[in-house]
Parts: structure tokens; C-alpha cells; sequence
């Protein structure tokens, strides 16, 4: 079936700095979106690409949805201690359309103040 | 706006027991779906409903699951009998019918014993 590939498991990174982590496929995904969860809560979406090439921003957050439809990115600027979470990039088959997601096992953040 | 909401938050029941997990989606949402992340692994798509009717349950595992949304509001997932590798973290979400940004729960946690 299709995967998502998502490494490492986990970053460690000083408060202020940038991160980026990326996310890669075999397969063509015609979505994209990253979703942070914190303990105890369920995911909650971050951003949303549909379109290949396409860069969003969401305050601190930059994402993109690569160019071969395989792989997409998330940068975070300027980490703050309440970053700490699990990263997870999703993909999904159709452009616009509703259906399932894949996951990918998801990145664990720690932020060092 | 409220968000989606699942009941119980928590569940520990023994091998062979039955379990019924509720979701309530945000309203006026017509597709509701329903993951299931087990310890350690990615979070998996199981089902996908369009209003009252099924239409993507390529995810379910077997037949001891069943998923009903009668009247197209909430959903209910029932696990029975259960077994000791159902245990994990079940989530509901729910989105529009335009584009597939899927809102989350925050997830009942099933424990198997």
C-alpha cells in the first residue's frame, strides 16, 4: 500500500532556531497536509496544499507541496517552546475531493528553551 | 463553532467484550471518518462515510468492526468480540464537501486486556 516516509522520529532543537522536516512517497499524492498533535489531543491541521509547486505560509509555518507530487516540506521559523508536538504530513489521492488520508508515523519535536 | 467530539475518551475492556466508541462531527460536516493509530505506528484510515452511506471502508480490519451513522449525523464504531491487537487510539474527523481539509477529535484510547 502507499507510504509516507517521515525521518527522523524525532528533532531536538534549541527555542529560536528553524526546522524543517520533510516528507517523501513512491507514490503521487494530490494533496498534502501537516498536522501537529500534542499529548492527549487529536491532530490538528496546520496546512493544506493542493496543488504542486505550491508554497503556504501560516504564520511561522512554511509548507510545500513538491513539484513530483512525492514529497512535501514544512519549515517552522523561530521555534517557541509550545512547538513541541508530533509532526504529521498526510497525503491524500484526489485534488479537492474527499477521501482518505496516509499518514506518515509522524516527527517528535522537542524544543530546548 | 464546536469541534468534533468523541465519547469515551477513555476505554479498558478485556478480550472478548464489546465496545461501542461515538463521534460527533462538526456540524453541517457530511463526511465523517474514522483512523485508528496503534502504538508506535501511523495513524491508518479505516472507514469514510458520505452522510448515512458508506463509501471508502477499505480500511476496516475484519468483520468484528461496524461502523453505523444513521441519519447522517454521528457515528458510532463497534468493536465486538475484541481482541487484544485492537487496542490503540481510535479518531474520528470530519470535513466539508469541498476540499479534503479533515478536522480531528481528540480520539478515544481502547485498551485491550
Amino acid at each position: 500500500g502507499q507510504q509516507l516516509n517521515q525521518s527522523p522520529q524525532s528533532m531536538f532543537i534549541q527555542e529560536g532556531e528553524d526546522v524543517s522536516m520533510n516528507c517523501t512517497s513512491s507514490s503521487i499524492f494530490n494533496t498534502w497536509l501537516w498536522y501537529k498533535q500534542d499529548p492527549g489531543e487529536g491532530p490538528v491541521l496546520l496546512i493544506a496544499l493542493y496543488k504542486a509547486g505550491e508554497l503556504t505560509s501560516n504564520g511561522r509555518l512554511t509548507a510545500q507541496f513538491g513539484i513530483t507530487r512525492k514529497d512535501s516540506f514544512l519549515n517552522i521559523s523561530a521555534s517557541i517552546p509550545s512547538d513541541v508536538g508530533i509532526y504529521f504530513c498526510a497525503g491524500g489521492p484526489y485534488t479537492g475531493a474527499n477521501s482518505k488520508l496516509t499518514f506518515g508515523k509522524g516527527i517528535t519535536l522537542s524544543v530546548r528553551p | 463553532e464546536a469541534g468534533v467530539t468523541q465519547f469515551p475518551s477513555h476505554s479498558v475492556i478485556e478480550k472478548g467484550q464489546t465496545v461501542t466508541l461515538r463521534c460527533d462531527p462538526i456540524s453541517g460536516h457530511d463526511n465523517l471518518y474514522w483512523y485508528r493509530r496503534v502504538m508506535g505506528k501511523e495513524i491508518k484510515f479505516l472507514l469514510h462515510f458520505v452522510k448515512e452511506s458508506k463509501q471508502d471502508e477499505s480500511g476496516m480490519p475484519n468483520n468484528r468492526f461496524l461502523a453505523e451513522r444513521t441519519g447522517g449525523t454521528y457515528s458510532t464504531l463497534k468493536v465486538q468480540p475484541a481482541e487484544l491487537e485492537d487496542s490503540g487510539v481510535y479518531f474520528c474527523a470530519s470535513s466539508t464537501d469541498r476540499g479534503n481539509e479533515q478536522f480531528f477529535g481528540p480520539g478515544t484510547r481502547l485498551t485491550v486486556l
